[in-house]
């Protein structure tokens, strides 16, 4: 059964770089079959998909993120990150991971349960 | 960019009842990319509808999602108590994966 878990620190300063781990068991991020997602939830608001990597390094990003994302694959640990620079207050929400099938990458088949981000001084 | 608009913002019924959920995009999109999640408190999206009817891996028949176009329809057919959440639509277009803004169904 695959699993995600997300990782990483509750709480960031403004101005500062957010980093979140998610790490995948039952599957390996490695063999091609998902491209791995973030998504995030602002408090009692929709959902923001931020971007994605693929098992090749290939990377995508919302473009409403201004290039301060990057999503990055550690195989050898089975897990994948997220790096957010120079946050601010609008970047506290829940943090979600979240996989699309290569074979049907058009919505997103199993969910980390989150991990939520403050950004505060 | 398509937006996604769903409606109503929130449904009070009660168990047993038949829930109609609303979600139109701003543009024509295909069938295969539209999909439902449920959403619970404190809990990550579930993947309930994936190619706008496809019922996802352990989901009961009493969900079934329709339409095509603009216009897609969440349907649960007999309300149980665990099904009062929020639900949101999702597409894929222009390369960006969007969500719709929920509908919370909620007990009356």
């Amino acid at each position: 059964q695959v699993q995600l878990q997300e990782s990483g620190p509750g709480l960031v300063k403004p101005s500062q770089t957010l980093s979140l781990t998610c790490t995948v068991s039952g599957a390996s991020i490695s063999s091609g079959g998902y491209y791995c997602s973030w998504i995030r939830q602002h408090p009692g608001k929709g959902l923001e998909w931020i971007g994605y990597i693929y098992y090749s390094g290939t990377t995508y990003y919302n473009p409403s993120l201004k290039s301060r994302a990057t999503i990055s694959l550690d195989t050898s640990k089975n897990h994948f990150s997220l790096k957010l620079t120079s946050v601010t207050a609008a970047d506290t929400a829940m943090y979600f991971c979240a996989t699309m099938l290569a074979t049907n990458r058009w919505y997103f088949d199993l969910w980390g349960r989150g991990t939520l981000v403050t950004v505060s001084s | 960019e398509s937006v996604l608009t769903q409606s109503p913002g929130t449904l009070s019924l009660s168990p047993g009842e038949r829930a109609t959920l609303s979600c139109r995009a701003s543009q024509s999109i295909s069938s295969i990319f539209l999909a439902w999640y449920q959403q619970k408190p404190g809990q990550a999206p579930r993947l309930l509808i994936y190619g706008a009817s496809n019922r996802a891996t352990g989901i009961p028949d009493r969900f079934s999602g329709s339409g095509s176009g603009t216009d897609f329809t969440l349907t649960i057919s007999r309300l149980e108590p665990e099904d009062f959440a929020v639900y949101y639509c999702q597409q894929y277009g222009s390369s960006l994966w969007t969500f719709g803004q929920g509908t919370k169904v909620e007990s009356k």
